[in-house]
């Protein structure tokens, strides 16, 4: 059964300090990976979608990797305005996306 | 272009009533899946519909059914409500039906169920 595990639960910075959220997967097949932001009582908003080993993609402070069992989100120098909830989510095929619980991200001024 | 659109945005309903949630996806997009977001559950897919039919279902009971209608609208029914009903119920749109295809979520329809 695919699975995806985020970490940590909960993040707490300051602003400017860099950090790194993970997701970790399992699922045979992957035919995407997908990084979103939801704000509370908002709908998720699409950041980035990973297909293979290797690949990268940048996002003003967001950066978000993959290998063939986890991917990152690397946050550099966050602002108070990117605290929210990141979920990651991965696709074997057809339409289903099989989520994380998310990682709860606070930026403190 | 406009986003996805989910009405109502809030809902409160009792025990055994029935709920009908409407979800308008992007321009141009053809297909649609809704997903049940609870604390403890997270994001859960309900099922997902391109050009008038299910294609794909997720493990929920009978007790949750969908429609796509031909200009791509879909509305989904929980009947017989129970207390665990209690969601955020989220739509996403897609322009089609590949596996390369992004979804795009709404803000959401939050039921209460008393």
């Amino acid at each position: 059964e695919d699975q995806v595990t985020q970490s940590p639960e909960a993040l707490r910075l300051q602003e400017g300090e860099s950090s790194s959220l993970n997701c970790s997967y399992t699922v045979s097949g992957l035919r995407g990976l997908f990084w979103y932001r939801q704000d509370p009582g908002k709908g998720p908003e699409f950041l980035f979608t990973l297909y293979s080993a290797g690949e990268e993609k940048e996002k003003e402070r967001l950066k978000a990797t993959l290998t063939k069992k986890e991917s990152f989100l690397h946050i550099t120098a966050p602002k108070p305005e990117d605290s929210a909830t990141y979920l990651c989510a991965v696709r074997r095929g057809a339409q289903k996306l099989v989520f994380g619980q998310g990682t709860r991200l606070t930026i403190n001024p | 272009k406009a986003g996805v659109t989910q009405t109502p945005r809030y809902l409160i309903k009792t025990r055994g009533q029935q709920v009908t949630l409407s979800c308008s996806p992007i321009s141009g997009h053809r297909s649609v899946s809704w997903y049940q977001q609870t604390p403890g559950q997270g994001l859960q897919f309900l099922f997902e519909y391109f050009s008038e039919t299910q294609r794909n279902k997720g493990n929920f009971p009978g007790r949750f059914s969908g429609r796509q209608f031909s200009n791509s609208r879909s509305e989904m029914n929980v009947s017989t409500l129970e207390l665990g009903d209690s969601a955020l119920y989220l739509c996403a749109s897609t322009l089609e039906a590949g596996v390369t295809d992004t979804q795009y979520f709404g803000p959401g329809t939050r039921l209460t169920v008393l």
